[in-house]
C-alpha cells in the first residue's frame, strides 16, 4: 500500500533556511502536496507539485520533487517564527481520490 | 470569498452515543472528503463524495457513514462512538475535477469519553 514517511521535528533559527523532507512508496504518485498545521487548526495548503515536475518555486517556499528516489523536499528561505508549525506531505495518483499523509514533521523556529 | 466551514467547533460525547458533523464546501465545489486526524497522527481519509455519490471509502467500520446533499454540504455519521473515536475531523473541498486539490476546513474536536 501507499506510504509517505517524514523526519519528526527540525529545529532551525529565524533567519536560517528550513528543508523539510518526506518519502514515499507509490510509484503512480502524480500530486504530491505541502500542507502547514498550527496548533488547533486545520491544514493550510502551501504548494503542490505534479510529478512530472521537478521543482516548483512560490515566494520563500522551493519544492523538489525526486522521482527516482521518490524523494520531496520543503525548503523554506528567510525561516520567520510565524512558520513554527507541523508540516505534513502528502501523495495522491490518479487512480485514487483520497490523500495519503506523512505523519507530519514539527518545525520550531528559534529567535 | 468563504472557505469550508465546519461545525460544530467541538463536541464531547459518551461512549455508545452517535455524532453528526457538518461541512460546508467552498462555494463551486462539487466535492467533499473527509478525514480523521488522531493527535500526532497525519490526516486518514475516511470518505469522498461528488455529486451526492460515494467515490471513496478509506479502511473505516461501518460505524462511520456519511452523505451529501443537493448543495454539495456534507454530514459525517459516527455510530457507537468509541473511544478511539476521539480525534480531529477534517472536511476538505475540491472541485472534483482536474487537479482536485483539497481545501480544508478548520476541523471538529471530538472527544468520547
Amino acid at each position: 500500500g501507499e506510504d509517505v514517511e517524514q523526519s519528526l521535528f527540525l529545529s532551525v533559527r529565524e533567519g536560517d533556511s528550513s528543508v523539510i523532507n518526506c518519502t514515499y512508496t507509490d510509484s503512480s504518485s502524480t500530486y504530491l502536496y505541502w500542507y502547514k498545521q498550527e496548533p488547533g487548526a486545520g491544514l493550510q495548503l502551501l504548494t503542490y507539485i505534479f510529478s512530472n515536475m521537478d521543482m516548483k518555486q512560490d515566494q520563500r517556499l522551493t519544492v523538489l520533487l525526486n522521482k527516482k528516489d521518490k524523494h520531496l523536499s520543503l525548503r523554506i528561505a528567510d525561516t520567520q517564527t510565524g512558520d513554527s508549525a507541523i508540516y505534513f506531505c502528502a501523495e495522491r495518483d490518479t487512480g485514487r481520490r483520497a490523500l495519503t499523509f506523512g505523519s507530519g514533521t514539527r518545525l520550531q523556529v528559534q529567535p | 470569498d468563504a472557505g469550508v466551514t465546519q461545525s460544530p467547533t467541538h463536541l464531547i460525547k459518551t461512549r455508545g452515543q452517535h455524532v453528526t458533523l457538518r461541512c460546508s464546501p467552498i462555494s463551486g465545489h462539487k466535492s467533499v472528503s473527509w478525514y480523521q486526524q488522531v493527535l500526532g497522527q497525519g490526516p486518514q481519509f475516511i470518505f469522498q463524495y461528488y455529486e451526492k455519490e460515494e467515490r471513496g471509502r478509506g479502511n473505516f467500520p461501518d460505524r462511520f457513514s456519511a452523505r451529501q446533499f443537493p448543495n454539495y454540504s456534507s454530514e459525517l455519521n459516527v455510530n457507537a462512538l468509541l473511544l478511539g473515536d476521539s480525534a480531529l475531523y477534517l472536511c476538505a473541498s475540491s472541485s472534483g475535477q482536474g487537479s482536485e486539490t483539497q481545501y480544508f476546513g478548520p476541523g471538529t474536536r471530538l472527544l468520547v469519553l
